[in-house]
């Protein structure tokens, strides 16, 4: 049972629009820095939203990050049969003093 | 270019032991918190332990806490993670990441391959 609570999978047409929610506690989202991964088949997982809303260099603005409280937000629009994938969300938590990892939220694009 | 290279994975008996080892470059090594992440076959991500840029501070998941150890050598530019009592359910992929910070904040801008570990008899 992970920490962090993410939907086990999100789909939608090509060109639409996918959010992925993850939902935590005060502990852990509700004061600290949320990150989000992309992991394709068979690859180390990549880094797409760091602090939140931050994209490394190399991201498109396709992707986006947001938080609210205790929860967080990946949003994906254009979506792109490549962003067929597995995405989760991490943070520290301060009560534990462990990093903890969504669930994973599978990506289909129909 | 960041590269991080692991090694030190394979096949060990229940009980057994092994070292697992990541070869950093291209950055400041000692600037930056470093973590071993793993992933069971068909599971998702999970967070194992971290180290502070110094080495002064560790941090482990409470599945692995008392049997794994967390160590650098900011010298070699070189992260380990030491292995002990391993139980079948430590099975996976070991990779080293990369903070972005030198905090501990899950954002993980550089991995490693990935080292396959397999407890099995």
């Amino acid at each position: 049972q992970s920490v962090l609570t993410q939907p086990p999978s999100v789909s939608a047409a090509p060109g639409q629009k996918v959010t992925i929610s993850c939902s935590g506690s005060s502990s852990n989202i509700g004061n600290n820095y949320v990150s989000w991964y992309q992991q394709l088949p068979g690859t180390a997982p990549k880094l797409l939203i760091y602090d939140n809303n931050k994209r490394p260099s190399g991201i498109p603005d396709r992707f986006s990050g947001s938080k609210s409280g205790t929860s967080a937000t990946l949003a994906i629009t254009g979506l792109l049969t490549g962003d067929e994938a597995d995405y989760y969300c991490g943070t520290w938590d301060s009560s534990l003093s462990a990093g903890v990892f969504g669930s994973g939220t599978k990506v289909t694009v129909l | 270019e960041v590269q991080l290279v692991e090694s030190g994975g394979g096949l060990v008996q229940p009980g057994g032991s092994l070292r697992l080892s990541c070869a950093a470059s291209g950055f400041t090594f000692n600037s930056y918190v470093m973590s071993w992440v793993r992933q069971a076959p068909g599971k998702g991500l999970e967070w194992v332990s971290a180290i502070s840029g110094s080495g002064g501070s560790t941090y482990y998941a409470e599945s692995v806490k008392g049997r794994f150890t967390i160590s650098r050598d900011n010298s070699q530019n070189t992260l380990y993670l030491q292995m002990n009592s391993l139980r079948a359910e430590d099975t996976a992929v070991y990779y080293c990441a990369k903070d972005h910070s030198s905090n501990c904040e899950l954002g993980f801008d550089y991995w490693g391959q990935g080292t396959l570990v397999t407890v099995s008899s």
